[in-house]
């Protein structure tokens, strides 16, 4: 297993395309988080499954936004109509069933540029 | 007021220097985590700490949990030590995080 691994690295769109990010967690992992990052910024979190279901959205999750997680393993993130402010890093983290001593392991992200 | 608050926000450093950098945050949490990002966005986690002290290699995270504070310390610092350093709190099933200590140690 070579870890939590996102596609594209890198994304360039015109403003007002579609655009899609990829996340694989880790084998076995059932939660799965995506995060987004601006400029300066820490991560902030954006929405979570467990196995297939997604138990939490953030605000900052517009009707824009969709995730998916259909069969509880690799998760998408699809981004509608995209607009400048949504130029940011977007980062995945899996982790195993939360407990205590759960660690969470963290894509290399997906840094999306709308021009 | 950010649930995470970290401090100082841009550190410079010779190699060599013994680096403190410091996370305060406001919830109860289960666990912090101290995490590494070096330019390309990438994110490491170095530690993940509910009490006391961690140690690997030249670095040393510890958390008081009663003041709501940890502490990274990096010993004999290296230019490959130069990252911006996150830290994030977990509770509610999620990470909270901080905006980072940017850390640069000159040769």
């Amino acid at each position: 297993d070579t870890g939590v691994s996102q596609n594209p690295r890198h994304k360039i769109t015109k403003r007002g395309q579609n655009v899609t990010f990829r996340c694989d967690p880790i084998s076995e992992h059932n939660r799965l988080y995506w995060y987004r990052q601006t400029l300066g910024q820490g991560p902030e979190f954006l929405t979570y499954f467990q196995n297939e279901a997604q138990l939490e959205k953030s605000r900052l999750l517009s009707d824009r936004f969709s995730a998916e997680r259909p069969k509880g393993s690799f998760s998408t993130l699809e981004i509608q109509r995209t607009e400048q402010g949504d130029s940011a890093m977007y980062l995945c983290a899996s982790s195993p069933k939360i407990r205590q001593g759960s660690e969470t392991f963290f894509g290399q992200g997906t840094r999306l540029t709308v021009v | 007021k950010n649930e995470v608050e970290q401090s100082p926000q841009n550190l410079t450093a010779q190699e060599g220097e013994f680096i403190t950098i410091n996370c305060s945050y406001s919830v109860g949490i289960s666990a912090l985590h101290w995490l590494q990002q070096h330019p390309g966005g990438g994110i490491v986690s170095l530690f993940m700490l509910s009490s006391g002290k961690k140690k690997h290699g030249r670095l040393i995270a510890t958390i008081n949990i009663q003041e709501k504070h940890s502490s990274l310390h990096i010993t004999a610092s290296h230019p490959r030590d130069s990252a911006v350093y996150i830290c994030a709190v977990r509770g509610n099933n999620r990470l909270a995080f901080g905006k980072g200590n940017q850390v640069v140690v000159i040769p």
